[in-house]
């Protein structure tokens, strides 16, 4: 079944206290990018990859890493991680932007303490 | 399920009426167009897109019109049915094509 899986679904952490985000795809897709969703605020995109090696910096990028070794990981990083980066974050995965849609994973709810 | 939105504009629509849910976006430059729909606990799923050559586009139940002069997208639902009660998300692919912009979101309630 072609997917894209975030792991975990729901964390609880506190501040400072280094976490990943994982997220794979198995559909061989190019294009890989990272949103965070809130109240009000929608959707914003922290980063995003056009292929392997190749990543970019999103509408909101600060406190976040990302890195793109391989084609079907793209795993978000949060160094030392703060209470207003307590939100909803969601990968999503694309053939390549302009021919098409973005395919999202569940979602991955972050609360920091 | 997860919250996705406290303070987003409503649509409530009895079942089995039709819905419009509209959508104004920013970018002049930009030649594609999607809407999605998001459940309560899930990510966005695709519903239809549409590109800007194009002015009206057809899908199961759905319908998408794109008024380039006014900058203004609409999705319309056929039938609706308590199934479709979700968050509609449009997106627009901006001037490079290498993001998607998503609005704000209207949530759509279906009342029986």
């Amino acid at each position: 079944e072609a997917q894209v899986t975030q792991n975990p679904r729901y964390l609880i952490t506190v501040t400072g206290k280094k976490l990943t985000v994982t997220c794979s795809q198995n559909m061989n897709h190019e294009y890989m990018s990272w949103y965070r969703q809130d109240p009000g605020l929608g959707l914003r995109q922290i980063y995003y990859s056009m292929n392997v090696e190749v990543t970019d910096k999103g509408d909101v990028p600060e406190g976040y890493k990302v890195s793109r070794k391989e084609k079907r990981n793209f795993p978000l990083i949060l160094e030392s991680p703060s209470p207003n980066q307590t939100s909803l974050y969601f990968c999503a995965s694309s053939p390549g932007l302009l021919t098409g849609e973005l395919f999202f994973g569940e979602g991955s709810r972050l609360t920091v303490l | 399920g997860e919250s996705v939105g406290l303070h987003l504009p409503t649509l409530s629509v009895q079942e089995g009426d039709n819905s419009i849910i509209n959508c104004a976006y920013s970018n002049s430059a930009s030649d594609y167009f999607i809407w999605y729909k998001q459940e309560s606990g899930k990510g966005p799923q695709f519903i239809i897109d549409i590109r800007s050559n194009m002015d009206k586009r057809q899908g199961q139940r759905v319908t998408v019109l794109l008024n380039k002069t006014v900058k203004h997208l609409s999705l319309q639902i056929a039938a609706t049915h308590p199934g479709d009660s979700a968050v509609y998300f449009c997106a627009e692919n901006g001037a490079a094509g290498n993001k998607l912009t998503f609005g704000g979101g209207t949530r759509v309630l279906v009342k029986p």
